[in-house]
């Protein structure tokens, strides 16, 4: 089945701590994505990537960084000067005409 | 400024019930029309789309969207409420110039047995 699948479940991290978040996709899409959710606030976009090896900041990029070596994949890492990490994260790809497929999201808890 | 506006934080109704959550927004063309739900601690799942054509669009789960050209609307509806539909639902806008989906705040249904 095709589909996106984020790892790990649950994470969490310590004061000062870079923590990287997985995402996979076996749609075949070009573009992916990462949102941050926070309680009462929606979906927030952190970064996004168009194609292979280029990506773009979204609303809420600092204390964040990416990568697209491969199609497949589009992780995550939520380094030291994100202040207030804490958070629900989705990842997400797109098909056509903006039409995006969800992840089943990473909650992490910094300790 | 683009903006998607779901001006029902919560919403409850009763088993058996008929729904109707609001999405409104603000863009200078007709846009991509999204309903997802999203059940605790879970992704996002697509209920319905819009991209052109019938203003009336059908999806899963027995969920309905009209898009309202007029009122810079796109209304989710279903005839009656199961206990199951109890989630978080978000309406987003996309534009074909733009590779992003704006998110409504989101509406949490509650569901009274």
């Amino acid at each position: 089945d095709g589909g996106i699948t984020q790892s790990p479940k649950y994470l969490f991290r310590k004061e000062g701590q870079n923590v990287t978040l997985s995402c996979e996709q076996n749609l075949n899409h070009d573009a992916m994505y990462w949102y941050r959710q926070d309680p009462g606030q929606g979906l927030r976009l952190i970064y996004y990537s168009q194609i292979v090896n280029d990506f773009q900041k979204g609303d809420i990029a600092e204390g964040y960084s990416v990568s697209r070596e491969k199609k497949e994949s589009f992780p995550l890492t939520v380094t030291s000067a994100q202040k207030n990490p804490t958070a629900f994260y989705l990842c997400a790809s797109r098909r056509t005409l903006n039409e995006q497929f969800f992840g089943p999201g990473t909650r992490l808890t910094v300790l | 400024a683009q903006s998607v506006t779901q001006p029902d934080i919560h919403i409850t109704v009763s088993e058996g019930a008929s729904l109707e959550l609001r999405c409104n927004y603000s863009y200078g063309a007709t846009p991509y029309l999204f309903w997802y739900v999203q059940s605790p601690g879970q992704g996002l799942q697509l209920l319905l789309k819009y991209f052109s054509g019938d203003t009336l669009v059908q999806g899963i789960k027995g969920f309905e969207a009209e898009f309202k050209r007029s009122q810079s609307s796109f209304n989710l509806r279903k005839p009656s409420v199961h206990w199951s539909d109890a989630a978080e639902y978000f309406c987003a806008v996309g534009l074909d110039s733009s590779y992003k989906l704006i998110f409504g705040s989101g509406t949490r249904l509650l569901v009274r047995p």
